[in-house]
């Protein structure tokens, strides 16, 4: 079945406690990228990467860390978290080079709350 | 990147037509427009996708003016189910470089019994 897995679903964790968000598709995509959604904002666009190596700013990057070091994996970290990024993220993948479709899959989310 | 406008919300009983407009005036002439649904605690799922003129698949349709400044999700025949938020994208091909698709606040879609 294809798929977007992010893990963990649901943390609680404390300010300043290092965390990473595991993402995984297994659809061969290229394009991979990370939203958070709070009330009344929206989905907001993290980082997104366009292919192995190669990633890129959204709107909202700081206090964010990606790295893509494979294809199918594409974890959002956290170095420091704080009470602000208390937050609904969502990891979402779509093909790309070349090949533009629009549709985008998404993960069931994960929600972080920082005390 | 283009913006996009969407109303906040908007409400309907079952069994209507329900059209969404999002208006983009600065589109780009590479951008496509896309349409995605959210229900509560999901992430999105796409809808339909267009560049001109008409689109239809077996859920909605959507149009486009010649000037494709605006476009309209039209849900034919609403049902309960159908609550939810609905975004309106518009983005260029990842492989050109440009910035992908990027979402605004949304348009909340309640339907009435």
């Amino acid at each position: 079945e294809a798929q977007v897995t992010q893990n963990p679903r649901y943390l609680i964790t404390v300010t300043g406690k290092k965390l990473t968000v595991t993402c995984s598709q297994n659809m061969n995509h290229e394009y991979m990228s990370w939203y958070r959604q709070d009330p009344g904002l929206g989905l907001r666009q993290i980082y997104y990467s366009m292919n192995v190596e190669v990633t890129d700013k959204g709107d909202v990057p700081e206090g964010y860390k990606v790295s893509r070091k494979e294809k199918r994996n594409f974890p959002l970290i956290l170095e420091s978290p704080s009470p602000n990024q208390t937050s609904l993220y969502f990891c979402a993948s779509g093909p790309g080079q070349g090949v533009f479709t629009g549709e985008l899959f998404f993960g069931e989310g994960s929600r972080l709350t920082v005390l | 990147l283009a913006k996009t406008t969407q109303p906040i919300s908007m409400d309907s009983y079952e069994g209507q037509e329900v059209n969404i407009t999002c208006s983009h005036n600065n589109i780009a002439t590479n951008d496509y427009i896309t349409w995605y649904q959210q229900f509560p605690s999901q992430g999105p799922r796409f809808i339909i996708q267009g560049y001109k003129t008409k689109v239809t698949n077996e859920v909605a349709s959507l149009f486009i003016p010649a000037d494709r400044k605006s476009s309209t999700l039209s849900l034919p025949r609403v049902s309960l189910s159908d609550t939810a938020v609905y975004y309106c994208l518009v983005g260029g091909p990842y492989a050109s470089g440009n910035t992908p698709l990027v979402f605004g606040k949304g348009t909340r879609l309640s339907v009435i019994a």
